[in-house]
């Protein structure tokens, strides 16, 4: 049964930094593995997708990567805002042909200006 | 994701009245998953539908939830019997078709449900 894994569950940093969220999973047989990114109150919004033959995927600040031998990726945000503070969720779309996500419980980032 | 709709917003029920919750996928989307996000919880994923199909509700608690999805219409999320556990977000995904790796899933805003 895949599980998937997310540290830390809450961070804080002062703007400017750069920072790094990291997600465990437990099968290694994954299709993609999706990066989203979840405001309080409202749903969820697709930040990257990388394959599953894919080792990293970039979009403006945030680069991803995945590493499917030893069952982790990264999500790397270079130089933080406030407007980043959410929460990001990891999601790895498994093994099935159904196509259903299997997140990870989150990371709570907080930006202080 | 804005394409995705979800009603109602906000909804509350006392113990044993029942809960509807209504998805429309994005325009030309025929397929739908709907996830629980319990307090403190990351999304669990409760069942799968394509039109007139339920494809996968591993998901699913044994009693008194039931899904569907129409020929013409949103996708229902039905709770019955409701009680003070089934308090939680649950949000409906759109996806355009099955079995591509690089499509992904649209999420709706979501249906907070609270259990009086």
């Amino acid at each position: 049964k895949q599980e998937v894994t997310q540290i830390p569950a809450a961070l804080s940093v002062p703007e400017g930094e750069n920072l790094v969220l990291n997600c465990s999973f437990t099968d290694s047989a994954i299709y993609n593995l999706q990066w989203f990114r979840q405001d309080p109150g409202k749903g969820l919004t697709s930040l990257l997708l990388i394959q599953s033959s894919q080792r990293e995927q970039t979009s403006g600040r945030l680069n991803a990567s995945l590493d499917k031998s030893s069952g982790r990726s990264t999500l790397y945000i270079a130089a933080s805002q406030p407007g980043d503070s959410a929460t990001y969720l990891c999601a790895v779309r498994g093994s099935s042909n159904t196509g259903k996500l299997i997140f990870g419980q989150g990371t709570t980032l907080q930006v202080k200006p | 994701n804005a394409g995705v709709m979800q009603n109602p917003r906000h909804l509350v029920r006392r113990r044993g009245q029942e809960a509807r919750l209504r998805c429309s996928p994005m325009k030309g989307h025929s397929h739908v998953y709907w996830y629980r996000q319990l307090p403190e919880e990351g999304l669990k994923f409760m069942v799968y539908l394509q039109k007139e199909n339920i494809i996968d509700e591993s998901g699913m608690p044994k009693e008194r939830f039931s899904a569907e999805f129409p020929k013409e219409g949103p996708s229902i999320l039905r709770i019955q019997q409701v009680v003070r556990g089934d308090s939680a977000a649950y949000f409906c995904a759109s996806f355009p078709r099955s079995g591509e790796s690089t499509d992904t899933q649209y999420f709706g805003p979501g249906t907070r449900l609270t259990v009086l």
